[in-house]
């Protein structure tokens, strides 16, 4: 059973604009969210998270934003560049727990 | 870098074999994790230690087993290895293991089976 889901499988961006990356999930004990960036033959690289007592969590060019009510959580990188070309994942956690949940990936084509 | 280490890079072998692959956690970490990243597939956690204790348990296979030694660099032995079994592995390390702990991966472990 598949608790966080990113529905799309990938996704190509105009360089300068702004990248949008979802991520539902179904489990409401989830306190704790992050995203993780994978290049290829490389491991996933941690780039942001956000607590539930949050609802927007900004680092950079990177804003996570969660929605606790209708289980969702977003990526969005303003501006987007080539380099941010990847597979994105995210990742869910209960505070009293030690699994991390990961969905599926994104991968993300920034066009130059 | 994310000071986690993997090794070997890659590892081709028949079916039917047996396989160790090692990992290193990140200075100061205490938890390690292990997760397989098949063809086109998420990434499926494997099983958690704590302090060379085991945690945590996903989806493992019974063939696969896993341990943290007393240096706390952890080692996962995959067994009777069949095609199925070809994917990346990657390990991860984080300080406390749970909660808004955040895990940081190694580059991996590719295995092929023939």
């Amino acid at each position: 059973d598949q608790q966080v889901k990113q529905n799309s499988p990938s996704l190509s961006v105009q360089e300068g604009r702004i990248s949008i990356l979802n991520c539902d999930y179904t489990n409401s004990m989830f306190d704790y969210f992050l995203w993780y960036k994978k290049y290829p033959a490389e491991g996933p690289t941690f780039l942001i998270s956000i607590s539930s007592i949050k609802d927007k969590n900004e680092d950079g060019r990177f804003t996570v934003f969660l929605n606790k009510s209708a289980k969702h959580l977003s990526l969005h990188i303003v501006p987007s560049q080539p380099g941010d070309s990847a597979v994105y994942f995210c990742a869910a956690t209960p505070y009293t727990g030690n699994q991390f949940y990961f969905g599926t990936g994104t991968s993300l084509t920034v066009i130059p | 870098d994310s000071g986690v280490t993997q090794t070997p890079k890659h590892l081709i072998t028949a079916t039917g074999q047996r396989v160790t692959l090692r990992c290193s956690p990140r200075s100061g970490d205490l938890s390690v994790y292990w997760y397989q990243q098949s063809l086109d597939q998420g990434l499926q956690f494997l099983i958690q230690y704590y302090n060379g204790e085991e945690r945590a348990k996903g989806n493992i296979l019974e063939r696969f087993s896993a341990q943290q030694f007393p240096d706390l660099h952890s080692e996962l032995n995959l067994s009777s290895l069949e095609l199925g079994d070809s994917a990346l592995y990657f390990c991860a390390s984080s300080v406390m293991g749970q909660g808004a702990d955040t895990q940081y991966f190694g580059p991996g472990t590719r295995l092929t089976v023939l």
